[in-house]
């Protein structure tokens, strides 16, 4: 079974843009998670999505948004890029459920650099 | 809130040698505990968790994890470590009395060394 994929691996980008990461989930998996991981502030919780409806959010601005779609598949959006956005971003997908128990598989991540 | 706390930013160990990764939580109510670990340019790899039932928790490459509830801990451990275990590992709680979804707090992480 393929694991979870993102796209792209890396990205370059300048402050003010908008950037679009891609995560597709391991097929049967429902729920995608998103983090955001620096060597500051660590692994970052941004918004996890379940059945195309976000479910939960993080402390992270508005500039941070996602979406899901019919096949689970997920993109975040971050707009007005800041050079503290520079980040690994990483997808996670689990099964269904909001138990909470199952576990989440992670993706390689996109490495994002502000500039 | 949920917390998590790994108080060590790095662990060094001889191979052969057991090791010990600390990690203690903090939720209101019943946690869902669970370790990852993270080679350089990859992902997060699960290796094992808590949910209930046996405070000793078994995982992938020999790895095993104590859940104690009266020190909120849930320290990871290998009674052999190997120079391939290097890499960064991460502890993350769920507290599962919260309407979270899926939601994980992670710790900080710990950089674990195996020296020849």
């Amino acid at each position: 079974k393929a694991g979870v994929t993102q796209t792209p691996r890396y990205l370059i980008k300048t402050r003010g843009q908008q950037v679009t990461l891609s995560c597709s989930p391991i097929s049967g998996h429902r729920s995608v998670s998103w983090y955001q991981q620096t060597p500051g502030q660590g692994l970052q919780f941004l918004f996890e999505y379940f059945s195309e409806t976000q479910r939960n959010k993080g402390n992270f601005p508005g500039r941070f948004s996602g979406r899901q779609f019919s096949n689970s598949r997920s993109e975040m959006n971050v707009s007005t890029l800041e050079l503290g956005d520079s980040a690994l971003y990483l997808c996670a997908s689990s099964l269904a459920g909001a138990g909470g128990y199952n576990e989440q598989f992670f993706g390689p991540g996109t490495r994002l650099t502000v500039l | 809130a949920q917390s998590v706390a790994q108080p060590e930013d790095q662990v060094n160990v001889a191979e052969g040698n057991p090791l010990t990764v600390k990690c203690t939580y903090s939720v209101s109510g019943n946690p869902y505990l669970f370790w990852y670990v993270q080679y350089p340019n990859r992902g997060l790899q699960f290796l094992l968790k808590y949910i209930t039932g046996d405070n000793l928790v078994k995982g992938s490459y020999g790895f095993e994890a104590e859940f104690n509830k009266s020190q909120t801990s849930f320290h990871l451990k290998k009674p052999s470590a190997l120079v391939s275990d290097s890499a960064l590992y991460f502890c993350a709680v769920r507290d599962m009395n919260n309407n979270a979804g899926n939601m994980l707090t992670f710790g900080g992480g710990t950089r674990l060394m195996v020296k020849p």
